[in-house]
């Protein structure tokens, strides 16, 4: 079946740090990839998301790739800020087996000091 | 702005009392979902709905059930609450192509049974 992985957290950084939080997938047919901000007391929201290899999704300076050779999507961010604390769901959705529900990683928590 | 609402955003119930979460989206949207998000686990799926007075088990059904209505409004219900249903409860809708749109999630209600 579907599946998703990320890297554990929580992840601690400096701000105007790099930011990379990795995501790697198992699916069959052809997923679309998402990443899921959540913040402190909130739900989910949509960060970016690719439907298909190759793309780039971006926003608010985070961007990922959708990388079919090595079933990844990695979150990066070239300089991070205090309001980037969250936690960050990688996520994905298959045509196939899965039906139209989404399969989420259990979540990289990320705290940003100054 | 399009949203999904959960009725409340802090609930606590005591132990054996039968609980409603009630969620509405304003989206049209055919699917609607229900999650629990418990430390550590991630996001686990409990039922989810694709049409009205249809339902279909998620990962994490038992304890649980749901009513679907009317297409705007999507129910979970506890049984017979127990304190390990103590947990972050999160609702999401999308239409039919959520492989490619993904979700939106309501802000969540966070149940404490004692």
């Amino acid at each position: 079946g579907n599946s998703v992985t990320q890297m554990e957290g929580p992840v601690t950084l400096s701000e105007e740090a790099f930011l990379t939080i990795n995501c790697t997938y198992t699916a069959t047919g052809y997923p679309s990839l998402f990443w899921y901000v959540q913040y402190p007391g909130e739900g989910l929201q949509l960060l970016l998301k690719a439907t298909k290899a190759d793309d780039k999704g971006s926003n608010k300076g985070f961007e990922a790739t959708y990388r079919k050779e090595t079933t990844s999507f990695h979150l990066e961010k070239g300089s991070v800020q205090v309001s980037d604390s969250a936690v960050y769901f990688c996520a994905l959705s298959g045509l196939t087996g899965g039906g139209n529900k989404l399969t989420f990683g259990t979540g990289t928590q990320l705290k940003v000091e100054l | 702005d399009v949203k999904v609402t959960q009725s409340s955003r802090y609930l606590v119930k005591r132990t054996g009392e039968k609980v409603f979460l009630e969620c509405v989206q304003d989206m049209d949207h055919e699917n609607m979902f229900w999650y629990r998000q418990d430390p550590g686990l991630g996001l686990r799926l409990i039922y989810f709905s694709y049409d009205v007075k249809m339902k279909e088990k998620g990962d994490i059904p038992e304890g649980y059930s749901v009513s679907r209505e009317k297409k705007e409004r999507f129910s979970l219900i506890l049984e017979s609450a127990s304190t390990n249903q103590t947990s972050m409860y999160l609702c999401a809708s999308s239409p039919p192509l959520s492989p490619i749109y993904g979700y939106t999630f309501g802000s969540g209600t966070r149940l404490t049974v004692v």
